[in-house]
């Protein structure tokens, strides 16, 4: 089945460290995206990748940094110049392009800092 | 800049009960517009989607009508089970970017 997965569920960081969540997707879409979620609160933007070797910060990108080296992978590293890091992260994909499709999203990872 | 806003919950209803959740949108040309689930601990799901105005989304009984007049895209459901309670978004594209309202609690009770 076609989808997108996101590793691990849960991680737990010490202050100071970086941390890198995984992202992958055989659904053969261009485009990738990272959210952060906090409680009662919507989605925010982090990154964002139209195409391979291409992305663009999004809302809150302080903190935080990706690579897209391969169609099917969007990790993203949460620094440790990333003040408040726990949070709910969620990865998603859609097509991309002129066709506007619906984004596709994955199980999310939640990061806490202990 | 583009944006959506919806009501802010908890929404409590019982079992039966009609449903509205209010969302409208400001964006630039000819966003897409989407419903998305969430239920505790998992990303979220496509719910419904409408393209185009006038334009109305279905899915599991759940509908949503694209009004460019009133740049609204509300939700609506004639009958909620207990199975309905999750975190309701709404969600616009445009030129590839997704942005999302805040979400909306809903706690259906039997």
């Amino acid at each position: 089945d076609g989808g997108i997965t996101q590793s691990p569920k849960y991680l737990f960081r010490k202050e100071g460290q970086n941390v890198t969540l995984s992202c992958e997707q055989n659904l053969n879409h261009d485009a990738m995206y990272w959210y952060r979620q906090d409680p009662g609160q919507g989605l925010r933007l982090i990154y964002y990748s139209q195409i391979v070797n291409d992305f663009q910060k999004g809302d809150i990108a302080e903190g935080y940094s990706v690579s897209r080296e391969k169609k099917e992978s969007f990790p993203l590293t949460v620094t440790s110049a990333q003040k408040n890091p726990t949070a709910f992260y969620l990865c998603a994909s859609n097509k991309g392009g002129q066709l506007v499709t619906e984004a596709f999203f994955g199980q999310g990872t939640r990061l806490t800092v202990v | 800049g583009d944006s959506v806003t919806q009501m802010e919950g908890p929404v409590t209803l019982s079992e039966e009960a009609f449903l509205t959740i209010n969302c409208t949108y400001t964006a630039t040309g000819y966003p897409s517009l989407f419903w998305y689930v969430q239920y505790p601990g998992e990303g979220l799901q496509l719910l419904l989607k409408a393209t185009k105005a006038d334009d109305k989304g279905s899915n599991k009984g759940f509908e949503a009508t694209y009004r460019k007049e009133t740049t609204s895209f509300h939700l609506e459901k004639g009958s909620v089970q207990v199975s309905d309670s999750a975190v309701y978004f709404c969600a616009l594209c445009n030129f590839n970017k997704f942005y999302f309202g805040s979400g909306t609690k809903l706690n259906v009770k039997p």
